[in-house]
């Protein structure tokens, strides 16, 4: 079993649509969590960190369900520039951070 | 952005030439890391360096070594290269470990090895 496993996808949603991705995380001691946003042939960049509470950041809103090992990631009035990989990303402590495979997202007009 | 770069953006070598790559940075961060990329696979970690001549493997480190004389750069060797190392190449900062300390990205190297 991976570390942390997500929905390759492809989702492919219309503009406008509202979208969700989950990520299941195997290491119960996990401390920091993350979801990252690759272009294609680009490099990651964080899209935005998740905390215990919850968060949002605009059309983004992230998750953390500790009980049930999993995160969130829930995309609100999607648009064509969130196309893109999705990749959830896991910190057990120190160096031990883990990246998921990713989910692909193709926003339609 | 965070201040880093890489060098060479692509490379096609053949099995068997040694192989360097460079980071280079301008945050100053203590972190430094090196991950590979494949289809099907999370990012995975090659080696990292906690500083000056400081160095660790990661996940996969068979076939790789590093070096960092300066705080700013990090190089990754790979040492005689074989088709499997056929990658795309991320170097990574962060100025911490800490919880809730996130790593930046450079922009890749892809690598070729026929």
């Amino acid at each position: 079993r991976k570390e942390v496993e997500q929905d390759p996808g492809p989702f492919n949603v219309p503009e406008g649509a509202t979208v969700a991705f989950n990520c299941t995380y195997s290491n119960s001691a996990s401390q920091s969590f993350f979801w990252y946003r690759q272009d294609c042939r680009k490099e990651p960049k964080l899209l935005m960190s998740v905390y215990s509470s919850g968060n949002e950041d605009g059309r983004f809103t992230a998750q953390l369900n500790r009980a049930s090992q999993y995160i969130s990631l829930l995309i609100r009035d999607s648009k064509l520039s969130d196309s893109a990989t999705y990749l959830c990303v896991v910190n057990g402590g120190g160096f031990k951070t883990i990246f998921g495979a990713g989910t692909r997202l193709f926003v339609k007009a | 952005d965070a201040g880093i770069t890489q060098s060479p953006r692509h490379k096609v070598t053949e099995t068997g030439t040694p192989v360097t790559l460079r980071c280079h940075q301008t945050e100053n961060h203590r972190y430094m890391y090196w991950y590979r990329q494949d289809p099907g696979h999370g990012l995975r970690l090659i080696h990292y360096s906690y500083g000056v001549k400081d160095t660790d493997k990661g996940e996969v480190s068979d076939g790789y070594s590093v070096s960092r004389s300066k705080t700013e750069d990090f190089l990754l060797t790979l040492e005689s290269a074989t088709s499997s190392q056929t990658s795309v190449y991320f170097c990574a900062i962060s100025p911490s470990t800490g919880v809730g300390e996130t790593q930046y990205f450079g922009p890749g190297t892809r690598l070729l090895v026929l």
